[in-house]
């Protein structure tokens, strides 16, 4: 069984501060899939990475960067210098196999609320 | 532009009422799926489809009902069974990885 831990429930930060969302996984697989997604406060979610289990090299995206690490299960998002269009709810998601036939599992997502 | 929509955005419904929710996508995905999604909490799968004429049931699919006749659409039934419809309702498709959604349907029953 495949189960996403998204430990922070809401985040609160200020402009320009950075931020980091974290997402701990665990799969029997060695072959998988994480994900992330953003649901601005107009409800649909959108696609923001996909990285799988033999690519561990970080990424980075302007702003928004991610640390994959399997020795710790982990597949973090940071935000550098946050905005209030970050304010969101952030989905981490896993899963086990490619293609239409795999059905992912969710984290609880993490809301995260910047202040101007 | 490719993309998922559903219609409506906001849907009144009486109690004991059945009500359809719209999904149409022109991303030619096989996978088109129903989530439920309440007030600060994750996304609930309710059906699936992997191909046309096949669904599969998720994980909360008592009280609701769905059909894949097209490709394109995948029509989520929320019949007077479902004890708690009042909730955000979204869709998704994919092809080989990713999920992409929809900007999903608000129902409420009173």
């Amino acid at each position: 069984a495949q189960k996403v831990t998204q430990a922070q429930t809401e985040i609160s930060v200020v402009e320009k501060e950075d931020v980091t969302l974290d997402c701990v996984y665990e799969t029997r697989d060695t072959t998988y899939y994480l994900f992330w997604y953003k649901q601005p406060p107009s409800g649909e979610l959108v696609f923001l990475i996909r990285r799988n289990s033999f690519d561990e090299q970080n990424e980075i995206s302007g702003r928004y960067s991610w640390n994959f690490q399997k020795s710790t299960s982990s597949f973090n998002f940071t935000i550098t210098a946050s905005q209030v269009v970050d304010s969101a709810v952030y989905f981490c998601a896993l899963s086990e196999a490619p293609g239409g036939s795999y059905i992912p599992t969710f984290g609880r997502g993490t809301s995260l609320i910047v202040h101007p | 532009d490719g993309g998922i929509t559903q219609s409506p955005k906001y849907l009144f419904r009486k109690e004991g009422q059945n009500v359809t929710l719209s999904c149409e996508q022109n991303l030619n995905h096989d996978a088109m799926y129903w989530y439920r999604q309440d007030p600060g909490q994750g996304l609930r799968l309710i059906y699936y489809s992997q191909i046309v004429n096949d669904f599969q049931k998720g994980d909360i699919a008592e009280g609701y009902s769905v059909s894949r006749e097209k490709k394109e659409s995948f029509p989520l039934t929320v019949t007077s069974a479902q004890k708690n419809p009042t909730a955000f309702y979204l869709c998704a498709s994919s092809g080989d990885y990713e999920q992409y959604f929809g900007p999903g349907t608000r129902l409420t029953v009173t």
